[in-house]
């Protein structure tokens, strides 16, 4: 069965920027869409971006257009959330999603704090 | 924007209880409509796609229903470990959106 692991959350200034990595084994990563989507503790989900199988459709959340940019290396079965000019509204759980959402990674944290 | 409205935002029941969570759309979506459930600390886990197709795996007691603007999903049967979270997403158009959620607690 298919596995999806987040990395790369963490404590960041407002202003900064981090990269988010899902790693995926056991699936054909390269035949499916990917999604982020990012869950303030507590609150509801939210969908951030998604990226199509070869890259080439990218679409976003229009909070954070001009700010994040999803891309994805089939080579390495990769996704990648690069996440610029963070505001303390960015702060959530970002999970990775793919196979029409039938698997999730566990989720990783940003906090944007000063 | 397409907004979904979930009701209720929070229900409590007994073991063994029909339970019918609502969900309506801003606007037409036909049937692209997703059902997750969600425990705490958890992600998310897909339930029903395509308004009302059972996930493989989840227990048959799900059912989902509905097209255009209005949906539903039904639990026939409420066991303990389906006290959770339960989120419709509509896939029909972007920005993809979620509804608030609705906690299905123990009465």
């Amino acid at each position: 069965e298919g596995q999806l692991v987040e990395s790369g959350g963490g404590l960041v200034q407002p202003g900064g920027s981090l990269r988010l990595s899902c790693i995926a084994s056991g699936l054909s990563f390269s035949s499916y869409w990917m999604t982020w989507v990012r869950q303030v503790p507590g609150r509801g989900l939210e969908w951030v971006a998604n990226i199509k199988q070869d890259g080439s459709e990218k679409h976003y959340v229009d909070s954070v257009k001009g700010r994040f940019t999803i891309s994805r290396d089939n080579a390495k079965n990769s996704l990648f959330l690069q996440m610029d000019s963070l505001r303390v509204e960015d702060t959530a759980v970002y999970y990775c999603a793919g196979g029409a959402f039938n698997m999730w990674g566990q989720g990783t944290m940003v906090t944007v704090s000063s | 924007d397409i907004q979904l409205t979930q009701s209720p935002s929070f229900l409590s029941a007994s073991v063994g209880d029909r339970v019918t969570i609502t969900c309506r759309a801003s606007q037409g979506i036909s049937t692209y409509l997703v059902w997750f459930q969600q425990n705490p600390g958890k992600a998310p886990k897909l339930l029903i796609y395509a308004a009302s197709t059972l996930q493989s795996g989840v227990p048959s007691r799900f059912s989902g229903n509905g097209s255009g603007t209005d949906f539903t999903l039904t639990i026939s049967s409420l066991q303990p470990e389906d006290f959770a979270t339960y989120y419709c997403h509509q896939v029909d158009s972007y920005p993809l959106t979620f509804g608030g959620g609705t906690k299905v607690e123990i009465k």
